[in-house]
């Protein structure tokens, strides 16, 4: 089982629709969690930390579910700008503390 | 400007070449972290560095070396052990090692 799972997508959408991406993760130690946004042939920037209380960010929400080990992010009211490849990023305390990332979800939002 | 600069953008490799893929940062941050990207698929950690003059074996280091003697530099050299070195290579640097991570540009590297 991968570290770091999420749905490869794409996930074609209306401009102006709601969408949601789940991602979930294996270690049980995992402490921090990040969502990314990578377009083509760019480098990943960082969208969003996730917290254990959930938190809002403009039409982004991201939310954490450490019981069941999974990780969502919620984009309301979707822009053509908003098309790009949403990367699920996850740090282990201990063990080295490094990064993992999902291989992402591919977002494409349509007029 | 602070940031992260990865040169060269684009690079090109004959077979059984090392070539050393530089990054830079001003934002002074202790960990600095290198990764690989194949198309359609997601990073994968190649060495790591949480501190000046040590550094971390990723997940796949094999065929890969890195030097940390200053705090602002972590370079790359992608050997000619590395059988498939054909990728986008990123590096990232964050404040913590518990922090999120910020990139640079990129580079592209092509064996020819």
């Amino acid at each position: 089982r991968k570290e770091v799972e999420q749905d490869p997508g794409p996930f074609n959408v209306p401009e102006g629709a709601t969408v949601a991406f789940n991602c979930t993760y294996s270690n049980s130690a995992s402490q921090s969690f990040f969502w990314y946004r990578q377009d083509c042939r760019k480098e990943p920037k960082l969208l969003m930390s996730v917290y254990s209380s959930g938190n809002e960010d403009g039409r982004f929400t991201a939310q954490l579910n450490r019981a069941s080990q999974y990780i969502s992010l919620l984009i309301r009211d979707s822009k053509l700008s908003d098309s790009a490849t949403y990367l699920c990023v996850v740090r282990v305390t201990g063990g080295g503390n490094k990064l993992t990332f999902g291989t992402g979800t591919q977002l494409k939002v349509e007029l | 400007d602070g940031g992260i600069t990865q040169s060269p953008k684009y690079l090109f490799r004959k077979e059984g070449q090392n070539v050393t893929l530089s990054c830079e940062q001003n934002l002074n941050h202790d960990a600095m972290y290198w990764y690989r990207q194949d198309p359609g698929q997601g990073l994968r950690l190649i060495y790591y560095s949480q501190i000046v003059n040590d550094f971390q074996k990723g997940d796949i280091a094999e065929g890969y070396s890195v030097s940390r003697e200053k705090k602002e530099s972590f370079p790359l050299t992608v050997t000619s052990a590395q059988k498939n070195p054909t990728a986008f290579y990123l590096c990232a640097s964050s404040p913590e090692f518990d922090r999120e991570a910020f990139f640079g540009q990129g580079t592209r590297l092509t064996v020819v």
